[in-house]
């Protein structure tokens, strides 16, 4: 029962471009999503979060979209930079307090030089 | 500094064995979590605790048990191994209960042969 899914097991671009990383969602609770950044032989690293208030919020040269009505939300990098070249997560949250974090399976991006 | 470690990062073992895989956090965080990454690359939440407090408990077989001597750390124990449970561990921590953003550590790979 996938609750979080990342449709797209994969993404590559050139550097300088934007970078669209995909995630829909089932569960009309949650409330709270979160973008994940992994290196290989790394955890995951926090990147960006967005309420389900609202439907945009940037940070820098990341933005996140949600589009409610829709389940689906969606990280923009721009520009795309070969550091950037990870495997990225969508988390979300059902907002009862219990703190749990659904996670999708993972979009890896390749940024190329 | 690391903020969240773990040890040790790889673990090659049998079956029935029994084996831990500790945590610590220098963060001051008052909540962490055990994570479980299969072959399929999802990532679920396994247990959290809330100052020293089990919070959420998945369902996971009872041959994993977590134990938290204080709030820096939570230690996993897993009795009698068996092959299904070869996966990434990660150990993650949170400032506070309610709190989605989530401090990862850099995994255990658990290989059971």
């Amino acid at each position: 029962d996938q609750q979080v899914k990342q449709n797209s097991p994969s993404l590559s671009v050139q550097e300088g471009r934007i970078s669209i990383l995909n995630c829909d969602y089932t569960n009309s609770m949650f409330d709270y999503f979160l973008w994940y950044k992994k290196y290989p032989a790394e955890g995951p690293t926090f990147l960006i979060s967005i309420s389900s208030i609202k439907d945009k919020n940037e940070d820098g040269r990341f933005t996140v979209f949600l589009n409610k009505s829709a389940k689906h939300l969606s990280l923009h990098i721009v520009p795309s930079q070969p550091g950037d070249s990870a495997v990225y997560f969508c988390a979300a949250s059902d907002g009862s307090g219990s703190e749990k974090l659904v996670f999708g399976k993972g979009t890896k991006l390749t940024v190329n030089p | 500094d690391t903020a969240v470690s773990q040890t040790p990062k790889y673990l090659v073992t049998q079956m029935g064995n029994d084996k831990s895989i500790k945590c610590e956090q220098n963060l001051g965080h008052d909540t962490m979590y055990w994570y479980k990454q299969d072959s399929k690359k999802f990532l679920k939440i396994m247990f959290s605790y809330n100052n020293k407090e089990l919070i959420i408990n998945e369902t996971v077989p009872n041959r994993f048990s977590p134990k938290s001597p204080d709030k820096a750390h939570l230690n996993l124990h897993i009795n009698s191994l068996e092959l299904g449970d070869s996966a990434v561990y990660f150990c993650a921590s949170s400032q506070r209960w309610g709190s989605y953003e989530q401090y990862f550590g850099p995994g255990t790979r658990l290989t059971v042969t």
